[in-house]
């Protein structure tokens, strides 16, 4: 198993341009989750998804968007970055029964700078 | 929104020193508390998923406890070696909105 993968690991985005951090997982999980690294901040949640064609927002969705079309794959799209979206972002997924009793799986993240 | 806090913030602390930090969350609508360790330039790693109030976890030399009841659940680190040193995250899950929300964390240093 090769777990969560993001693509890519970094990227350097111009202010106004789009783009779409792939997320993708093996372990047949239900829940998918996106997360931000805020400096002091710990880990802010983006969106999160229970089950393909469900998903909803987290803390903080202003300028992102999500789908979840399969079980596997989770994108984020960010569609016209700013400076304030440079950030590490994490994807993460876990099977849940619905108790959240389940631990989540973090892939590698993708180191986003927008200038 | 959901009110996580972590204490302390940062600790710096010798090789050899055992120690503990808090996290406290809301008391109402408790479903689980998940604890990660999180190395710099590294992805966060699972340590314990509790449930149940006075539910105690133990893995090695870490271990934890909680309480529901008040809202609170302490890490312990027992005679902590510089490998430790990592960003300890909790994360509780309340009632069934199916978010998972993480506190800022406790950075722990410990010098050799």
């Amino acid at each position: 198993n090769a777990g969560v993968t993001q693509t890519p690991k970094f990227r350097i985005l111009k202010i106004g341009q789009s783009m779409t951090l792939q997320c993708t997982q093996d372990m047949n999980h239900n829940y998918m989750y996106w997360y931000r690294q805020d400096p002091g901040m710990g880990l802010k949640l983006i969106y999160y998804s229970v089950g393909a064609g469900i998903t909803d927002k987290g803390e903080v969705p202003n300028g992102y968007n999500v789908s979840r079309s399969t079980t596997e794959d989770f994108p984020l799209r960010l569609e016209l970055a700013a400076p304030s979206q440079t950030s590490v972002y994490f994807c993460a997924s876990s099977w849940d029964r619905g108790r959240g009793n389940s631990p989540l799986h973090f892939g590698n993240g993708t180191r986003l700078t927008v200038t | 929104i959901l009110n996580v806090e972590q204490s302390p913030q940062s600790l710096h602390v010798q090789e050899g020193d055992s120690t503990n930090f808090t996290c406290s969350f809301p008391s109402s609508n408790f479903y689980a508390l998940h604890w990660y360790r999180w190395e710099t330039a590294k992805s966060p790693e699972a340590l314990f998923v509790m449930t149940l109030n006075g539910d105690e976890k133990k893995k090695g030399r870490i271990s934890a406890t909680l309480n529901t009841k008040e809202g609170y659940s302490y890490l312990y680190i027992k005679g902590s070696q510089p490998e430790d040193s990592a960003t300890y995250l909790c994360a509780p899950r309340m009632d069934s909105s199916y978010k998972l929300i993480f506190g800022s964390g406790t950075r722990l240093l410990v010098r050799p």
